[in-house]
C-alpha cells in the first residue's frame, strides 16, 4: 500500500516569506508526528497529533511554526516569516496505534527547506 | 528527558567484515528502542524495535540488536557487511512518560568498502 507521501519533495523560499509543507498518512493511521532534521543531525520532534488536535507541540521552536490536522488525516506545517536558520530536512510520521509496544512510526520522504 | 548517544559518527567496514553501530540511551522509564536507516535522499525505515519482548532483536536485512539495561546500550550488529548496507543509521528512543515522540541519536554514517 502507499505509504507515507509530503509534498512539496523541495522548496526554495526567500528569508521572511510564508511556507506550507504538506503530510499525507498512511491511511487509517490516527497519529501523525512531524520531525525536523538539520544537516549532520538527527530528527527532532516538532509536534504529534492524534486524530485533529496536538496531542503534544513542545517541540515546535517559536510560534512562527504552526500545524493543522483538520480532517484527522492529512496534515500542514506552517512556517511563517521563514528565517535561514529553518533551512531543514522536514520530516512526516504516522502510526496506527498511540503509544505501548506496537506503536511504530513509518516515516515520508521528507520536503527539504532552503531559505535564501 | 530520554536521550541517545551515538558513539562514532563514521563507522567504515570491508565488504564481508562485521558491522558494529552503538547506541546508549538514557530513560527515566523503561524504554522502547528503534534503529532506523536513512539512504540518501530517501525517509527513515524501520531496521527494528525493542520492547521489551526479548532483548535479542532481529531486524530486516540480517541486522540485529542486544538490549543491554545493565549497560543502557542497545547496539547494532551484522555478521557480514554488504555493499548495499552503506547509509545513515540513527538509534531512538521512547516510552518517557506522556512523550510518544521519539528522541534520536546524532545517526552514524556507514562506509563500506570494496
Amino acid at each position: 500500500g502507499a505509504g507515507v507521501s509530503q509534498t512539496p519533495s523541495n522548496k526554495v523560499t526567500e528569508k521572511g516569506k510564508y511556507v506550507e509543507l504538506r503530510c499525507d498518512p498512511i491511511s487509517g493511521h490516527t497519529a501523525l508526528y512531524w520531525y525536523r532534521q538539520s544537516l549532520g543531525q538527527g530528527p527532532e520532534f516538532l509536534i504529534y497529533f492524534q486524530g485533529t488536535g496536538a496531542a503534544d507541540d513542545s517541540g515546535l521552536p517559536n510560534d512562527r511554526f504552526f500545524a493543522v490536522r483538520p480532517e484527522g488525516s492529512v496534515s500542514t506545517l506552517k512556517i511563517q516569516r521563514t528565517e535561514r536558520g529553518d533551512s531543514a530536512v522536514y520530516l512526516c510520521a504516522s502510526s496506527p496505534q498511540v503509544g505501548g509496544p506496537e506503536e511504530t512510526q513509518y516515516f515520508g520522504p521528507g520536503t527539504r527547506l532552503l531559505v535564501l | 528527558a530520554q536521550s541517545v548517544t551515538q558513539l562514532g559518527s563514521h563507522v567504515s567496514v570491508s565488504e564481508g567484515a562485521l558491522v558494529l553501530l552503538r547506541c546508549n540511551y538514557s530513560s527515566s522509564v523503561p524504554p522502547y528502542l528503534f534503529w532506523y536507516v536513512q539512504y540518501p535522499n530517501q525517509g527513515l525505515q524501520l531496521l527494528l524495535k525493542y520492547t521489551s519482548a526479548a532483548t535479542l532483536v532481529k531486524g530486516i536485512n540480517g541486522f540485529e540488536a542486544e538490549f543491554k539495561k545493565s549497560e543502557t546500550s542497545f547496539h547494532l550488529t551484522k555478521p557480514s557487511a554488504h555493499m548495499s548496507d552503506a547509509a545513515e543509521y540513527f538509534c531512538a528512543v521512547s516510552g518517557d512518560t506522556g512523550r510518544r515522540a521519539l528522541t534520536f541519536g546524532s545517526g552514524t554514517r556507514l562506509q563500506v568498502q570494496p
